[in-house]
């Protein structure tokens, strides 16, 4: 089955203690992307990657990290979590055309809750 | 840089009425144009896209959108709702022949009721 695997879904940590929060999809897609989800808010890209060791800034990357190591996986990384991190993180992935562009269709994970207190 | 209004955060509707969800979007260039849902607990998934051709797109659940470009619009319509269209959608934006990121509004809760 075609998917987008989010680990932990569920974390409460507190200030300060890194975390990671894995992302991996099987579907051989060059595109993938974090996001955070805030009442009001909306979704706010943090991070994407084109393809392998190609990443780059979203709307919100402070406070965060990523890689992009191998193609299935892109892990979020929060060195030093603050509770202003408080949120709901999704990882989506994508296609690129053969133009190198993505059409914008992403399939997404389930989502990662994440309390920092 | 481009920009997504969800004007209603939240529109109630009895079973088998018809809705639309408005989005209303800002570009200087030409876009691609989304809606995505999300069921509770879920991630989103795609509705439908408008990409080029036929500004009436049709997607998936009976669900439909109209571009239309002299009113930066992109509303999305279903003629009869069920209860299973409870929901969080969401509009987006990306630009033609980047993608790289898209950005969304800040999602409008169809809840349907009896």
């Amino acid at each position: 089955e075609a998917q987008v695997t989010q680990n932990p879904r569920y974390l409460i940590t507190v200030t300060g203690k890194k975390l990671t929060v894995t992302c991996s999809q099987n579907m051989n897609h060059e595109y993938m992307s974090w996001y955070r989800q805030d009442p009001g808010l909306g979704l706010r890209q943090i991070y994407y990657s084109m393809n392998v060791e190609v990443t780059d800034k979203g709307d919100v990357p402070e406070g965060y990290k990523v890689s992009r190591k191998e193609k299935r996986n892109f892990p979020l990384i929060l060195e030093s979590p603050s509770p202003n991190q408080t949120s709901l993180y999704f990882c989506a992935s994508s296609i690129l055309t053969s133009g190198g562009t993505n059409t914008g269709e992403l399939f997404f994970g389930e989502g990662s809750r994440l309390t920092v207190l | 840089a481009q920009s997504v209004t969800q004007l209603d955060s939240q529109v109630p509707v009895f079973e088998e009425a018809p809705v639309e969800l408005r989005c209303n979007y800002s570009s200087s260039v030409s876009v691609y144009l989304f809606w995505y849902v999300q069921y509770p607990n879920q991630g989103l998934q795609l509705l439908l896209k408008y990409l080029s051709g036929s500004t009436l797109v049709k997607g998936i659940n009976g669900f439909e959108a109209e571009f239309n470009k002299s009113q930066t619009s992109f509303h999305l319509r279903k003629p009869s709702v069920h209860i299973s269209d409870t929901a969080e959608y969401f509009c987006a934006v990306s630009r033609t022949g980047t993608a790289s990121k898209l950005t969304f509004g800040t999602g409008t809760r169809l809840q349907v009721t009896l």
